[in-house]
């Protein structure tokens, strides 16, 4: 298993430009997250899933969008990128059940200019 | 909204030294998770807590649920170099929405 996977792994953008960070997990699981870390700080959760079709908003959800056509895929969508969201993205996922451990990935690092 | 706190934010210790670190949240949380970051990687899961005045061990690793479900806290014995990196609380409220405080970095030294 690869567990949860991350592309890219760095990427600098320039102001107002988009893009989409992408996240896959070959573990079967219902629920997948979205956080940023920025430098020297905590996980901030931007997005969250717990299945196929069913997405709801973490703690800073602004200026992101996400979607879930599968089980297995997770995209990160950036409209307009802004200084602001130079940070550090994590995608993880977990299992439906009470003891719901998460795998990360191992980040994209993304800068904006 | 709900807020999940840890201190102290930085812990320089010598090895063989203990070294504790608090978790509160302002809610009452349903379970809490304890995970570490190396430098430069991403977070490890460590071990979840569910029910109110749990404790649990992992080898030189002691984790506490608070009685009120709304602390925590992670303590090693005799840390050692290994044990260097960022170590995360984050709870959830009974939605799988979890919130992770903002980290203890341990760093070690020989």
């Amino acid at each position: 298993n690869a567990g949860v996977t991350q592309t890219p792994k760095f990427r600098i953008l320039k102001i107002g430009q988009s893009m989409t960070l992408q996240c896959a997990q070959d573990m079967n699981h219902n629920y997948m997250y979205w956080y940023r870390q920025d430098p020297g700080m905590g996980l901030k959760l931007i997005y969250y899933s717990v299945g196929a079709g069913i997405t709801d908003k973490g703690e800073v959800p602004n200026g992101y969008n996400v979607s879930r056509s599968t089980t297995e895929d997770f995209p990160l969508r950036l409209e307009l990128a802004a200084p602001s969201q130079t940070s550090v993205y994590f995608c993880a996922s977990s299992s439906r059940g009470s003891y719901n451990e998460q795998f990360f990935g191992p980040g994209t690092r993304l800068t904006v200019l | 909204g709900q807020q999940v706190m840890q201190i102290p934010q930085y812990q320089h210790v010598q090895e063989g030294e203990d070294f504790t670190t608090y978790c509160n949240s302002s809610t009452t949380l349903s379970n809490i998770q304890w995970y570490k970051q190396r430098p430069g990687g991403h977070p490890v899961f460590l071990i979840q807590l569910v029910k109110s005045g749990e404790v649990k061990k992992q080898k030189r690793l002691t984790f506490q649920f608070g009685e009120a479900k709304k602390n925590s806290s992670l303590h090693i014995t005799a840390t050692q170099t290994t044990d260097v990196g960022t170590y995360f609380c984050a709870g959830t409220s009974g939605t799988y929405k979890y919130i992770f405080g903002t980290g203890t970095r341990l760093k070690v030294l020989a």
